[in-house]
């Protein structure tokens, strides 16, 4: 069974760009897709982006198109998310979690979440 | 966008049954997702196509579709089982893609 580990909490500021990574153990990515899903203090879940690392495919929710950028490969295991142009509003825990190619439409796996915090 | 509507709260006591419904406004053949997130903890699924249960959860929770609402049943309520609940659709048509409901509190009285 994979296990999603994500990097440590960060504090930027308004304007800079935050990188959150995701790394598998316990199995490979394989043809896994890795989505990255968002919850800003108090409020529910919302999708942002997916890729899969083995062909590099994505899909971004439109609001998020050009501030997110996601990297990574099956090599390392390892997925990268990095969102731009940071306000206020980007405030929240981020979690990668997988889909598997043989039913992307759900998510069976998560991270533990990563704090995102933007503070002048 | 596409917007999944949960009943904000919904509190049952121990032992109990708890229902916990999501509409969506034409949810069509998709099939609907749910998870269970404990406070300050990653969300879990607890379900997946409407009513398969993962392994793990225990079968006291059960999924049920209706035309466009899904439920989520839960027999014998204990105390663990208070969490914040999410149902979820992927949506090949819509942006975004992945839309999850607004979510239920469900509380243990």
């Amino acid at each position: 069974q994979v296990l999603l580990v994500q990097s440590g909490p960060e504090v930027t500021k308004p304007g800079a760009s935050v990188k959150v990574s995701c790394k598998a153990s316990g199995d490979r990515l394989g043809t896994d897709y890795i989505h990255w899903v968002r919850q800003a203090p108090g409020q529910g879940l919302e999708w942002m982006a997916r890729i899969n690392p083995s062909n590099y495919d994505t899909h971004f929710a439109q609001k998020f198109q050009g501030r997110v950028t996601m990297a990574g490969g099956t090599f390392a295991n390892t997925v990268y998310m990095e969102l731009s142009r940071l306000t206020f509003d980007d405030t929240a825990m981020y979690y990668c979690t997988r889909s598997t190619s043989r039913d992307w439409s759900y998510f069976d796996v998560w991270g533990q979440g990563m704090q995102v915090t933007v503070s002048s | 966008s596409y917007v999944l509507t949960q009943p904000p709260s919904v509190s049952v006591a121990p032992g109990n049954t708890a229902r916990i419904s999501c509409e969506g406004e034409d949810i069509g053949p998709e099939t609907v997702h749910w998870y269970r997130q404990r406070p300050d903890q990653a969300p879990v699924l607890v379900m997946y196509n409407d009513d398969a249960r993962p392994s793990g959860i225990p079968d006291r929770f059960s999924g049920s579709r209706s035309g466009n609402t899904a439920t989520l049943t839960i027999t014998r309520v204990e105390a663990g089982d208070e969490a914040d609940y999410y149902c979820q659709v992927w949506l090949s048509d819509s942006d975004p893609s992945y839309v999850f409901g607004t979510g239920t509190r469900f509380t243990v009285l």
